[in-house]
C-alpha cells in the first residue's frame, strides 16, 4: 500500500543553519506530494506541494523537489529561524480525490 | 475570519461518557474530514464527507459517528468514551477533490480530548 517515511526527530538546529528533512514514499502511479507544517498548539497548514516528477514546490524559503527516481521529496531551507520551530509532515495523495497519507512527522527545534 | 473552526478546543471527560465535537467551515468547500492525531503526532484519516455524503470511512470503532447537517458542518459524536480515545482531533475541509486545488486540506485548530 501507499506510505510515507520521514526522518526521525527531533531535529535541533541553531538559527541560520541549513535544514534538510528527508521524506521518501511508496505509491502506485504518480502521486501528488505535500509538506504540511504544524506550529505548537495549532492545526496543520499546507507549506508546499508538487504534483509531478521534477516539480519543485517552494514557500517561505522552504523548497522540495519531486524525485521519482529516488521516490523522495526532501524538505530544505537555507537558513532557519526560531519561528520555523514546528512539526513538519510529508504527505502523499495517490490520485485526485484520494486519501491524504501522512508521514509520522518530524519535530524541528531552532535555537537562537 | 476563521476558515475552519472547531469547538471545544479542550475536552476532558470520564470514561463511558458520550461527547461531541463540532466543526464548521466558511470556505464554501464541498468536502470535510476528521483526522485523529495520537500522542506521537501520527495523523490518520477517520472520515470524509462530500456534500453531506460519507465517502471515506476508515476502520474506526462504530462508537464514532460523524454527522453532517449541511456541507459547512461536520460534527463528530463519540459514544462510550475509552482511555484510548484520548488524542487531538482535527477537522479539515477542501474543495471538491475532483477539481483543481481539491488536493489541499485546510485544517481547524484541533480539539484535545482527554479521557480520564
Amino acid at each position: 500500500g501507499n506510505s510515507v517515511t520521514q526522518m526521525e526527530g527531533p531535529v535541533t538546529l541553531s538559527e541560520e543553519a541549513f535544514l534538510t528533512i528527508n521524506c521518501t514514499y511508496t505509491a502506485t502511479g504518480y502521486p501528488s506530494l505535500f509538506w504540511y507544517v504544524q506550529y505548537p498548539g495549532e492545526g496543520l497548514q499546507l507549506l508546499l506541494k508538487a504534483t509531478k516528477a521534477d516539480d519543485k514546490g517552494s514557500n517561505k524559503g522552504f523548497e522540495a523537489t519531486y524525485r521519482k527516481e529516488t521516490t523522495s521529496f526532501h524538505l530544505e531551507k537555507g537558513s532557519v529561524q526560531v519561528s520555523d520551530s514546528a512539526v513538519y509532515f510529508c504527505a502523499l495523495m495517490s490520485n485526485q480525490g484520494g486519501k491524504l497519507i501522512f508521514g509520522q512527522g518530524t519535530e524541528l527545534s531552532v535555537k537562537p | 475570519d476563521t476558515a475552519v473552526s472547531q469547538t471545544p478546543k479542550y475536552l476532558v471527560t470520564q470514561m463511558g461518557n458520550d461527547k461531541s465535537i463540532k466543526c464548521e467551515q466558511n470556505l464554501g468547500h464541498d468536502t470535510m474530514y476528521w483526522y485523529k492525531q495520537d500522542s506521537k503526532k501520527f495523523l490518520k484519516i477517520m472520515f470524509s464527507y462530500n456534500n453531506k455524503e460519507l465517502i471515506i470511512n476508515e476502520t474506526v470503532p462504530n462508537r464514532f459517528s460523524p454527522k453532517s447537517p449541511d456541507k459547512a458542518h461536520l460534527n463528530l459524536h463519540i459514544n462510550s468514551l475509552e482511555l484510548g480515545d484520548s488524542a487531538v482531533y482535527f477537522c479539515a475541509s477542501s474543495q471538491d477533490p475532483g477539481l483543481a486545488g481539491g488536493d489541499a486540506r485546510i485544517f481547524g485548530p484541533g480539539t484535545r480530548l482527554t479521557v480520564l
